[in-house]
């Protein structure tokens, strides 16, 4: 079956504590992307990678690191977890842009800091 | 960073009632996509819009990107029980990779 899968689905940890998100997809896309959701802002885009070794800045990149040394996998990295990273995290692929680009969304992750 | 404004905010409807939202931005986009979230699900693509003036349907919905590219239009054709949900749009810029998303429309349906 196509998909995004991400671990861990629901997190809870303490401020400063090293944590890391792991994002895999099936479908041999290039263009892998990472969000954030929180309640009244929507969908906010933190890291972006077009391709293997090829990342760049979303809208909200702060706090974060990413790393996409194989096509398939595109972990989210906090390295000093803080509360207002208090949020719902996606990860998405798609396998191209211009007609067709589907973005296809993880089930998400849910990650309490305290 | 930069966000689309999305409207309304919240709607509650009675089932078979039609339903409207939009979505406008300060930039042009060259695409403009509308997602659906269900509850406790990441967002699945509705429809995707690629021209200035094109109107695309699928199914019940259909949706439209405006003329001046600043804006687009979703409408939901006699509404059932399955369209709850959160309604996304999001643009991007020709030439860019980066995905700018609304703030979501709630849609809650009444039966």
């Amino acid at each position: 079956e196509a998909q995004v899968t991400q671990n861990p689905r629901y997190l809870i940890t303490v401020t400063g504590k090293k944590l890391t998100v792991t994002c895999s997809q099936n479908m041999n896309h290039e263009y892998m992307s990472w969000y954030r959701q929180d309640p009244g802002l929507g969908l906010r885009q933190i890291y972006y990678s077009m391709n293997v070794e090829v990342t760049d800045k979303g809208d909200v990149p702060e706090g974060y690191k990413v790393s996409r040394k194989e096509k398939r996998n595109f972990p989210l990295i906090l390295e000093s977890p803080s509360p207002n990273q208090t949020s719902l995290y996606f990860c998405a692929s798609s396998l191209s842009f211009g007609r067709g680009e589907t973005q296809y969304f993880g089930p998400g992750t849910r990650l309490l800091v305290l | 960073g930069q966000q689309l404004n999305q409207s309304p905010q919240s709607m509650f409807i009675q089932e078979g009632e039609d339903v409207s939202m939009n979505c406008t931005s300060s930039s042009i986009f060259n695409t403009w996509l509308w997602y659906k979230q269900d509850p406790g699900e990441g967002p699945v693509l509705l429809i995707a819009l690629y021209k200035a003036g094109e109107l695309t349907s699928n199914g019940r919905l259909t949706a439209q990107f405006g003329i001046t590219r600043k804006d687009s239009f979703l409408n939901i054709s006699a509404s059932i029980p399955s369209d709850v949900g959160i309604y996304f749009c999001a643009g991007r810029t020709s030439g860019t990779y980066k995905y700018i998303f609304g703030t979501g429309t709630r849609l809650k349906v009444l039966a």
